[in-house]
């Protein structure tokens, strides 16, 4: 059965660092595209992050390229979301997600909330 | 970025009633390969997302065949037929045709 089990989520204040964390089981990791997609309160979805399966490229849209980085070891079956100068706008329920075709499996979500 | 227009926003549907939500994109998603990358998605309440068809019309495993999904270049439509108390939630579409990939606005489905 495929898991997808995100940590590392909570309270920073706006300008902080954050790190998440995503331990995958059930599959061979390394086969395999990863991303974080993002759900701010009672909103819709977003797409933040794609890794490719060595982890070689990676893939941002504008609302957080240069702010945020997207890595996977591979050997540990994990994705990490390294996310930098942190807004307000950032508030939200981080999803990591594998994809196939899309994104076929997501974790259950790790909230972050920055606020001073 | 290709936006993609969900509509409706919300229906209020009674069990055993078939419904359709459409999704249109700004551009057309046909990759280079051929294939189309249109996905649905359910989020039921409190939950995160499950997905229910990829590549515009291939049901994932598990999902029951009353789900369908139809449509080709911008124009995509869900067709739930005879809905179940499980299905209510908001369903989402998503390009992963383009960077940056896009949702849709989302269709929350109520009970009537």
């Amino acid at each position: 059965e495929v898991q997808l089990v995100e940590s590392g989520g909570g309270l920073v204040q706006p300008g902080r660092s954050l790190k998440l964390s995503c331990a995958a089981s059930g599959f061979t990791f390394s086969n395999y595209y990863m991303a974080w997609v993002r759900q701010a309160p009672k909103k819709g979805l977003e797409w933040v992050a794609t890794i490719s399966t060595s982890g070689s490229r990676t893939y941002y849209p504008d609302s957080v390229k240069g702010r945020f980085t997207i890595s996977r070891d591979n050997a540990k079956s994990s994705l990490y979301l390294q996310m930098n100068s942190l807004k307000s706008e950032d508030t939200a329920t981080y999803y990591c997600a594998r994809l196939r075709y899309g994104f076929d499996y997501w974790g259950q979500g790790v909230m972050v909330t920055v606020s001073s | 970025d290709v936006v993609m227009t969900q509509t409706p926003p919300s229906l209020s549907v009674a069990i055993g009633q078939s419904v359709s939500i459409s999704c249109k994109s700004s551009q057309s998603l046909v990759a280079s390969d051929k294939n189309t990358y249109l996905n649905w998605l359910l989020q039921s309440p409190g939950r995160s997302p499950k997905r229910l068809i990829y590549q515009v019309s291939k049901l994932d495993s598990g999902v029951p065949d009353r789900f369908s999904g139809s449509g080709s270049e911008k124009d995509f439509t869900l067709k739930i037929s005879r809905v179940e108390a499980e299905d209510l939630g908001v369903y989402y579409c998503l390009q992963g045709t383009h960077l940056p990939y896009t949702f849709g606005a989302g269709t929350k489905l109520e009970l009537k």
